[in-house]
């Protein structure tokens, strides 16, 4: 399997623009989750689905965040509009059972808002 | 909020030598995970212990665990420069339903 793959690996854009990041997760996994990892406040989750249902979006920061999961093979995390502070690495990962499972993460898609 | 908290936050070691880290939470858990991340790359999944047990192997790692005392360690023995990444430990609790992780201790292996 190619493991979780994640588009674009880095992203540069102006502020007020719309930003949306995609991810694939490992075929046959049930459950993903975006991530947000910056030095100041470390890995955060932001959203999780199970079988393309969100279940916990409490790690969304405001409504100019917004996730979806069409179909099991792929899902997008939308910002609009972006702003600077939205700068970060973003990680989508992937598990099998449900969130007390060994999670397996993409490469990240690293953004930086100007 | 942070559950687990690793010490330290900073290792330098020599090759060969043995990398101890630590991991102290709050609440109790259903399991414990380690994961390492290599600079700019993703999280990679180490090790997963859960609450009834008391230490895992795998290769060079051994992780413990202590429900008591509510920490767990990382032991890396022989140590390589590849094994420069920072390490994190992340936990599930029992009356939660996420994975929550560390700020993560950076360990740098010198050659």
């Amino acid at each position: 399997d190619a493991g979780v793959i994640q588009s674009p690996r880095h992203e540069v854009t102006e502020m007020g623009q719309e930003v949306t990041l995609r991810c694939k997760p490992i075929s046959g996994h049930d459950y993903l989750f975006w991530y947000r990892q910056t030095m100041m406040r470390g890995l955060e989750l932001l959203i999780y689905f199970n079988n393309n249902v969100p279940i916990d979006d409490s790690g969304m920061p405001e409504d100019r965040f917004s996730a979806k999961m069409p179909n099991a093979s792929f899902s997008t995390l939308k910002i609009q509009p972006s702003e600077p502070r939205d700068s970060a690495v973003y990680f989508c990962a992937s598990s099998f059972w449900d969130y007390t499972d060994t999670q397996y993460f993409g490469p990240g898609t690293r953004l930086t808002v100007l | 909020s942070q559950q687990g908290e690793e010490d330290p936050q900073a290792l330098s070691i020599q090759e060969g030598e043995n990398a101890t880290m630590n991991c102290s939470y709050k609440t109790s858990i259903n399991n414990l995970q380690w994961y390492r991340q290599n600079s700019g790359r993703g999280l990679v999944h180490l090790i997963l212990i859960r609450s009834n047990e008391r230490e895992k192997h795998s290769g060079r790692l051994r992780v413990t665990l202590d429900t008591s005392k509510k920490s767990s360690s990382l032991l890396i023995t022989a140590s390589r420069a590849a094994d420069t990444a920072s390490y994190f430990c992340a936990t599930v609790e029992t009356s939660g339903s996420r994975l929550t992780f560390g700020e993560g201790t950076q360990l740098t292996v010198n050659p």
